[in-house]
């Protein structure tokens, strides 16, 4: 079992529509990252969160450290917003790297 | 502020060569981290540094290997290359370490036939 799994693993959304990407994993973290990345490579990152909720434009991530589960909202879809999301923990103590999930595919349609 | 650079964008190697990959940081960035991307794996951490010191290593084979110099600017050889090492070879770079944001470089995508 992976210790970051996403889902979906795919998403096609229509524009304005209200979409969630789910993130649960099994190891402690010293904090969580939302990433972004485009078809050619490029990856931004959105949010890196440790507690509670953070909002970004129409973007809001929330982090749950009891469940280990974190999820990232998009408000008001647009087609620009398609892309992989990728979350990604930051493992605590002494390992301290990052470690990826297998990313969403978000297609958005006009 | 500039970005994270990477050199070169593409490269193409034959089995049994050696490559080495370069990464300028954002400028103040004191480390390094270095990651491969492969469809079949998705992102994998290969190592970061601090302070020109390897602070992490992810689970790859020896013929990996990197530094980082004094200039915070970061370098990662891959030897006697494989087939398998085709992938995209992203390095980031933050302030510090932990819980510190990471900006991410464009990539090296690396083919090798």
């Amino acid at each position: 079992k992976n210790e970051v799994e996403q889902s979906p693993q795919n998403l096609t959304a229509q524009e304005g529509e209200f979409i969630t990407i789910n993130c649960s994993y099994s190891v402690g973290i010293s904090a969580l990252h939302w990433l972004q990345q485009h078809p050619g490579g490029g990856i931004v990152s959105l949010f890196m969160l440790s507690s509670g909720k953070k909002k970004h434009g129409r973007l809001i991530a929330t982090i749950n450290i009891q469940e280990k589960h974190s999820s990232l909202h998009i408000t008001a879809s647009h087609p620009r917003d398609s892309a992989v999301y990728i979350c990604a923990v930051r493992s605590g103590g002494a390992t301290n790297k990052l470690i990826f999930g297998t990313g969403t595919l978000l297609a958005v349609q006009p | 502020k500039a970005g994270v650079t990477q050199t070169p964008r593409y490269l193409i190697k034959t089995r049994g060569q050696q490559v080495t990959l370069s990464c300028s940081p954002i400028s103040g960035h004191r480390s390094v981290s270095w990651y491969q991307q492969t469809p079949g794996q998705g992102l994998q951490f290969l190592f970061e540094y601090f302070s020109e010191t390897q602070r992490n290593k992810g689970n790859f084979p020896g013929r990996f290997s990197g530094r980082q110099f004094s200039n915070s600017r970061s370098e990662m050889n891959v030897s006697t290359l494989e087939l398998g090492d085709s992938a995209l070879y992203l390095c980031a770079s933050s302030f510090g370490r932990s819980s510190y944001e990471q900006y991410f470089g464009p990539g090296t995508r690396l083919t090798v036939t």
